[in-house]
């Protein structure tokens, strides 16, 4: 069973550009929730896909979105990156509950993201 | 709106001694999580507490849950220098399963 991957594992962007990070589910997994976390903070949701649809979005705006995939792997992007949006990505895949899962989060390894 | 805090915010303890991490949270919640995150990692699962009540134990961590209360612990016995890192609780639920993070706790074990 192999766990959860993210690619890249550090990006460096400048203000204004666009960035895509991607992620791969942990096998058997069907829904995939995306995390930004600030230095010294705690992570925030920012979105999920269950099945290739948005299923819950955070309090962020529309230039962060995503995709899923039939695979159920999934890319976060950003479009006209701020100085704000420096912190280290997670993605967590989950098998839903009414999949026969527990909903419980396994995280990748994050992709760590500055913006200069 | 559903919020969650944790104290201490940074705990310092010598090896063998015994403390414990509160997490609280502002409403109902199907389900609390405890993770790990070691400097620069990712976030590993430690526990997930589903019912009032509920007490899990993995070596010298222990969590409980009162959902009455909406309060959840993390208690640590015996610390060793090994279990040095950033906990944090989360709480889940709805359709989503979104969590919502408390602001983690650093928890360094002086020999």
């Amino acid at each position: 069973e192999t766990g959860v991957t993210q690619s890249p594992t550090h990006l460096i962007k400048t203000r204004g550009q666009q960035v895509t990070l991607r992620c791969s589910s942990q096998s058997g997994h069907n829904t995939v929730s995306w995390y930004q976390q600030a230095l010294g903070q705690g992570p925030q949701f920012i979105f999920q896909y269950y099945r290739e649809e948005e299923n819950g979005r955070g309090n962020f705006p529309p230039r962060f979105s995503g995709l899923q995939f039939p695979n159920y792997s999934s890319e976060l992007n950003v479009n006209a990156l701020e100085l704000d949006d420096s912190a280290l990505y997670l993605c967590a895949s989950s098998l839903a509950v009414w999949s026969g899962g527990t909903d419980t989060q396994y995280f990748g390894p994050g992709t760590r993201l500055t913006v200069l | 709106e559903l919020k969650v805090e944790q104290n201490p915010l940074f705990l310092s303890m010598q090896e063998g001694k015994n403390y414990t991490i509160y997490c609280n949270y502002s409403t109902t919640s199907d389900r609390l999580y405890w993770y790990r995150q070691d400097p620069g990692k990712s976030l590993e699962s430690l526990f997930v507490l589903l019912s009032n009540g509920a007490v899990k134990q993995e070596g010298r961590l222990m969590a409980s849950l009162d959902t009455k209360a909406r309060l959840s612990t993390l208690h640590i016995t015996a610390a060793v220098h090994d279990l040095s890192a950033t906990y944090f609780c989360a709480a889940g639920g709805g359709a989503t399963n979104k969590l919502i993070f408390g602001t983690g706790t650093l928890l360094a074990v002086q020999p």
